[in-house]
């Protein structure tokens, strides 16, 4: 069975600061899909990013950046220099073939204090 | 234009009453999905539909029913509503029925039942 954990529940810091979110899988496909999204406090759900599991190259898109490494089963994303609009629940997810139902983590609680 | 639109936003019921949810995307996507998400905030798909056609069925009580009259409407029925059936209820949407298209989320519907 597939399987997201978020271990962190609530993680608080300052504004500018950095925030990394830890995102550990299990999955016994060797195909699969991995994502980050947010929900904000006005409660929608907001998709951040995807990753394959054949692509382990590692992105930065303006604050968000993302680490995938397969060996260790982890998706970990990082927010640099934090605001207070990044406050705000982030949820992991893995999607595998043959399944096609997005798992996801219990989330992490992000917030950043001004 | 709103992608994903659900109606209502809130809803507030009362015990043994049956309600509707409405979904509809506008992205042209073949795929849609229902989420719950409990007061922990953890999401668990409950239903997808792909053309029309039911590919995904959680074990979710029958008194929760989806209809899909389109491909791009995704409906769901509750009958005899219960005081656990208070939730956020999230409908989506995807490209097709591949795992590698992200799910694109309404805004949810919380439900409480009194």
């Amino acid at each position: 069975a597939q399987k997201v954990t978020q271990a962190q529940t609530e993680i608080s810091v300052v504004e500018k600061e950095d925030v990394t979110l830890d995102c550990v899988y299990e999955t016994r496909d060797t195909t699969y899909y991995l994502f980050w999204y947010k929900q904000p406090p006005s409660g929608e759900l907001v998709f951040l990013i995807r990753r394959n599991s054949f692509d382990e190259q590692n992105e930065i898109s303006g604050r968000y950046s993302w680490n995938f490494q397969k060996s260790t089963s982890s998706f970990n994303f990082t927010i640099t220099a934090s605001q207070v609009v990044d406050s705000a629940v982030y949820f992991c997810a893995l999607i595998f073939y043959g399944n096609n139902r997005l798992a996801f983590g219990k989330g992490n609680q992000v917030v950043v204090i001004p | 234009d709103t992608a994903v639109s659900q109606t209502p936003k809130y809803l507030v019921t009362q015990m043994g009453n049956d309600k509707s949810i409405k979904c509809e995307q506008n992205l042209g996507h073949d795929t849609m999905y229902w989420y719950k998400q409990d007061s922990k905030k953890f999401l668990k798909i409950m239903f997808s539909y792909n053309n029309k056609e039911l590919i995904i069925n959680e074990t979710v009580p029958n008194r929760f029913s989806p209809k899909s009259p389109d491909k791009a409407h995704l409906n769901l029925h509750i009958n005899s509503l219960e005081l656990g059936d208070s939730a956020v209820y999230f409908c989506a949407s995807s490209q097709t029925r591949d795992i590698n298209y992200e799910q694109y989320f309404g805004p949810g519907t919380r439900l409480t039942v009194t």
